[in-house]
C-alpha cells in the first residue's frame, strides 16, 4: 500500500465510449502524474500536475483529457480511444521539489489495466 | 528514440547467486538515476538511486554502480532471493528538469529456488 489508489483496476471499453480513470493520493503531496505503460515499452509520462496546475503535456492525443480538481485527486477522461491505447495507466504522486535540480520520490498507484475493443 | 535502454527483457538467476541488471542511457544531461521494482498487479516502488557525482551506492543487498563515461549503470542484488522476482525499471532525471523521469523498458528478473 503506497498511499496512492486508482479506480477502476480494470476497464474494457469500446472506441465510442467515454470513461474516466480516477486516482487519489493520501500522502499530502502537491504533484500528481499520469503514466502509460504499453506492452514492451517504457513507462511514458503523459501529464504532470503541480500545485493543481498542469505543467507538462508530452504531446498526448487530445482523446486523453486530464483533470486535477485538488491536490489529492487526479482524473484521466477518455473518449473515442483506439485499440492501440490499450495499456496499463499508472498514477503517481510526489512532493514537488523546490528546486528543479532536486528530485523527490514518486509513489505509484497499482494502475488501471485498460482494454479498448 | 529511447534515451534509457534496458537491453535484457528478462534474466533468470539461481537463489543465493548475484543478479546483475543493466541500463544504458544516451542523454549526458541526466544527473540522477533510480531503480524501481514492480510486482504484478502493483505499481512500481522505489528501490535505490544514485547521483551522477557518485559511482556506487549500496543499500543492504542492493548496489547500484554508475559508469558515466560509458553512460551505463547496473543494479547488483546479492544474494538473490525468490522474493526479488519482479520487473526492474531503470529511470533517469534530467538536470534542472524537476521531477520528470525517463524510464527504460524494464527487465523481468526471475530468481529460482
Amino acid at each position: 500500500e503506497t498511499g496512492v489508489t486508482q479506480t477502476p483496476r480494470h476497464l474494457v471499453m469500446g472506441m465510442t465510449n467515454k470513461k474516466s480513470l480516477k486516482c487519489e493520493q493520501h500522502l499530502g503531496h502537491n504533484a500528481m502524474y499520469w503514466y502509460k505503460q504499453s506492452a514492451k515499452k517504457p513507462l511514458e509520462l503523459m501529464f504532470v500536475y503541480s500545485l493543481e496546475e498542469r505543467v507538462e503535456n508530452n504531446s498526448v492525443p487530445s482523446r486523453f483529457s486530464p483533470e486535477c480538481p485538488n491536490s489529492s485527486h487526479l482524473f484521466l477522461h477518455l473518449h473515442t480511444l483506439q485499440p492501440e491505447d490499450s495499456a496499463l495507466y499508472l498514477c503517481a504522486s510526489s512532493q514537488d521539489p523546490v528546486q528543479r535540480s532536486s528530485y523527490n520520490e514518486q509513489f505509484f498507484g497499482p494502475g488501471t489495466r485498460l482494454t479498448v475493443l | 528514440d529511447q534515451q534509457v535502454k534496458q537491453n535484457s527483457p528478462s534474466l533468470s538467476v539461481q537463489e543465493g547467486r548475484i543478479s546483475i541488471l543493466n541500463c544504458d542511457y544516451t542523454n549526458s544531461m541526466f544527473d540522477y538515476f533510480l531503480w524501481y521494482k514492480k510486482y504484478p498487479a502493483e505499481g512500481p516502488t522505489f528501490l535505490i538511486s544514485i547521483s551522477s557525482i557518485k559511482d556506487k551506492n549500496e543499500d543492504g543487498r542492493f548496489t547500484v554502480f554508475l559508469n558515466k563515461s560509458a553512460k551505463h549503470l547496473s543494479l547488483h542484488i546479492v544474494p538473490s532471493q525468490p522474493g526479488d522476482s519482479a520487473v526492474y525499471f531503470c529511470a533517469a532525471k534530467n538536470n534542472n528538469a524537476g521531477n520528470m523521469l525517463t524510464f527504460g523498458g524494464g527487465t523481468r528478473l526471475m530468481v529460482k529456488p
